[in-house]
């Protein structure tokens, strides 16, 4: 039984392109979470979404990020026009809806 | 606005000893407490987890004490050992479910031999 599944682990981008990270939930898993973890910080909530769904994404930037979680395939979470200041750890997270919440190993994103 | 707070920053305990990490928080609409384990280039992983309706929770050596008028709780990690080495962080969320977790700032914690 897979946990969740992140990709890329390591991501080296240069300022002003594109991020995608993908993010595969467990099996049976419909609830998708992205966070963010700046170095020696906590976990930031980024955006909340089911199958097709954006739930809540009052954590995400208002500009450059966006995320989705279509019927078929992973969940990305996209930033254009990458800064340093995006250089960070971003996880994501699946539920079923009401139980515990399983993280992914996180993909390190490093700006250049 | 950080409204769950997290002490100490870093925590260093000889095995064997106790390790103790406390947190509080704000919103009184916080209704689930978990405890997540997190270990260089991982990802969290719960620990343990409580709900206000209970004043302590135990898992083998894990135990988490919750005091809700004060709105705090702790981690309790007894007979620490060297794998217990890792960042710990305390979360809480409304809704009784996992879902928008707030997290601390993480506590590093060090079991020395």
């Amino acid at each position: 039984n897979a946990g969740v599944m992140q990709n890329p682990r390591h991501l080296v981008r240069r300022r002003g392109q594109e991020a995608r990270l993908r993010c595969s939930p467990m099996k049976g898993h419909s609830h998708v979470y992205w966070y963010r973890q700046l170095p020696e910080e906590g976990l930031k909530f980024m955006v909340y979404l089911q199958k097709e769904n954006i739930i809540d994404e009052s954590g995400m930037p208002k500009e450059r990020f966006s995320a989705e979680f279509p019927k078929e395939g992973p969940s990305i979470l996209r930033i254009q026009q990458v800064v340093r200041g995006d250089s960070a750890a971003y996880f994501c997270a699946s539920t079923r809806g009401n139980t515990e919440a399983f993280f992914g190993q996180g993909t390190r994103l490093t700006v250049v | 606005q950080q409204q769950v707070k997290q002490s100490p920053q870093s925590l260093i305990v000889q095995k064997g000893g106790i390790s103790i990490i406390n947190c509080a928080y704000e919103n009184t609409a916080f209704d689930y407490f978990p405890w997540y384990q997190q270990f260089p280039g991982k990802g969290p992983a719960l620990l343990i987890a409580i709900r206000p309706d209970v004043s302590e929770k135990k898992e083998g050596r894990f135990t988490i004490s919750f005091n809700k008028s004060a709105k705090q709780f702790s981690l309790h990690i007894m007979d620490s050992q060297p794998g217990d080495s890792a960042t710990y962080f305390c979360a809480a969320s409304k809704d009784g479910t996992a879902s928008k977790l707030t997290f601390g700032t993480g506590t590093r914690l060090q079991v020395t031999l």
